[in-house]
């Protein structure tokens, strides 16, 4: 009974290098959220989407982030040219696609970035 | 446009005791959705509560209640007898129906003295 999985826990970058965070979703479930969390903040939402769309990316920067959700394989958020202000815990949430209600979200155990 | 408000930064709390954390929110989406997320020390994010706009019934799961008030849009967090292992922070959230983006508050840090 996996939870929502997250790799890798830590990650350090250089500046303008990149970074690839990925996340698979609990079993059973098609919608990925993203979200970044600064140092003594709330989480704050990047981007949802479910197998190969895009539903809500109103919280991505427009330069450097993009991501993905593939038909196969887990759900990508990739930071080009990273820098000392993309340092953050990114999480990723997963729920299920029940209609009808609002769904519960399970968190992962979060990727921690550090930009040098 | 959703918010969420969390006015106490920080609550100290004898063990044992009941606590009661602040939340209330602002929405003008009919139908909407509550929930409360602890965040240890160690950083992961556990799921607490779940309340719907149109429940009729305040939500409780085990040690946990939500204290819903629709006409006050207040959804506070109510923790039964305090354990040491409830220091966290806690975060209140909102989101709209269907499965939509969550909207979080600042937290609360709360500390359980022994």
């Amino acid at each position: 009974n996996a939870g929502v999985m997250q790799n890798p826990r830590h990650l350090v970058r250089r500046r303008g290098q990149e970074a690839r965070l990925r996340c698979s979703p609990m079993k059973g479930h098609s919608h990925v959220y993203w979200y970044r969390q600064l140092p003594e903040e709330g989480l704050k939402f990047m981007v949802y989407l479910q197998k190969e769309n895009i539903i809500d990316e109103s919280g991505m920067p427009k330069e450097r982030f993009s991501a993905e959700f593939p038909k196969e394989g887990p759900s990508i958020l990739r930071i080009q040219q990273v820098v000392r202000g993309d340092s953050a815990a990114y999480f990723c949430a997963s729920s299920s696609s029940t209609s009808g209600r609002t769904d519960t979200q399970y968190f992962g155990p979060g990727t921690r970035l550090t930009v040098l | 446009a959703q918010k969420i408000t969390q006015t106490q930064p920080g609550m100290f709390v004898q063990e044992k005791e009941a606590v009661t954390l602040d939340c209330t929110y602002d929405t003008s989406d009919p139908s909407y959705g509550l929930f409360w997320y602890k965040q240890p020390s160690s950083g992961e994010m556990i799921f607490l509560i779940y309340q719907g706009s149109y429940d009729q019934q305040n939500a409780t799961e085990g040690r946990y209640s939500l204290n819903f008030q629709k006409a006050r849009k207040s959804a506070n967090l109510v923790i039964s007898a305090s354990q040491l292992g409830d220091s966290a922070m806690y975060f209140c959230a909102m989101s709209g129906f269907g499965n939509e983006k969550l909207t979080f508050g600042t937290g609360t840090r709360l500390t359980i003295i022994p």
